[in-house]
């Protein structure tokens, strides 16, 4: 399985856009990238998922570069209440597969 | 919101007991999966299902076992439990590959 590096932590001032990166050079062809992102020890929501087109909704857009060897989530306004762990994760296609996570980017939301 | 959920939401118990942690889920998903999460660090994957009577070990060595008789129901038992489990234990479903994983809110386990 592929595996990503992100950043360890990140800051944002409220209601600006916040860009989180991540790499994941050894991606294959039928792998996915997925973010997902834990809010002080909930459990882990998912946000958003990708292949290689960028997509949007109503949480988040992802950016996945055109040779798919790193994205970007952008949470185009974001909040105190974004404050997280995000997690960048690369999905492996066919069914059963498990969901782990890295150690992922603190992103705090300053007022 | 997600149909899964998760009890006891919180538990001391002393050493040497056994304890069963109750996780079931309304949304009929095959896969199931249990995470143990200590406060500030990873998640990490301890079991998981891909459907009834199907059981597998996670990535992470743990003294759990766990028992799938029920599409909805996934319990995680530990037969005698110490201080070195204490921790959060975090229950999660899916239904097919492209599907968000639901999670539910979490048992804290204390063992004192």
């Amino acid at each position: 399985d592929a595996k990503t590096t992100q950043p360890p932590s990140m800051d944002c001032a409220e209601g600006r856009a916040a860009n989180l990166p991540c790499n994941h050079s050894t991606i294959s062809g039928n792998e996915y990238v997925y973010w997902y992102r834990q809010i002080h020890s909930q459990g882990p929501q998912y946000i958003i998922h990708g292949l290689k087109n960028n997509e949007t909704n109503e949480m988040a857009s992802l950016i996945i570069t055109e040779d798919r060897k790193s994205s970007t989530l952008i949470l185009p306004h974001a909040t105190l209440r974004d404050t997280a762990v995000y997690y960048c994760i690369v999905i492996p296609g066919g069914s059963n597969y498990k969901l782990t996570f890295g150690k992922g980017t603190l992103l705090t939301v300053n007022p | 919101e997600a149909d899964i959920y998760q009890t006891p939401r919180y538990l001391v118990i002393g050493t040497g007991k056994k304890i069963t942690l109750e996780c079931s889920q309304t949304m009929g998903h095959d896969k199931m999966y249990w995470y143990q999460q200590d406060p500030g660090m990873e998640l990490h994957l301890i079991h998981y299902s891909y459907g009834v009577n199907s059981t597998e070990k996670g990535d992470l060595s743990s003294e759990s076992t766990v028992s799938r008789i029920r599409t909805e129901h996934f319990p995680l038992t530990l037969e005698s439990a110490r201080p070195s489990h204490t921790s959060q234990y975090l229950c999660a479903s899916r239904i097919n590959l492209h599907n968000e994983q639901f999670f539910g809110p979490g048992t804290r386990l204390t063992v004192l």
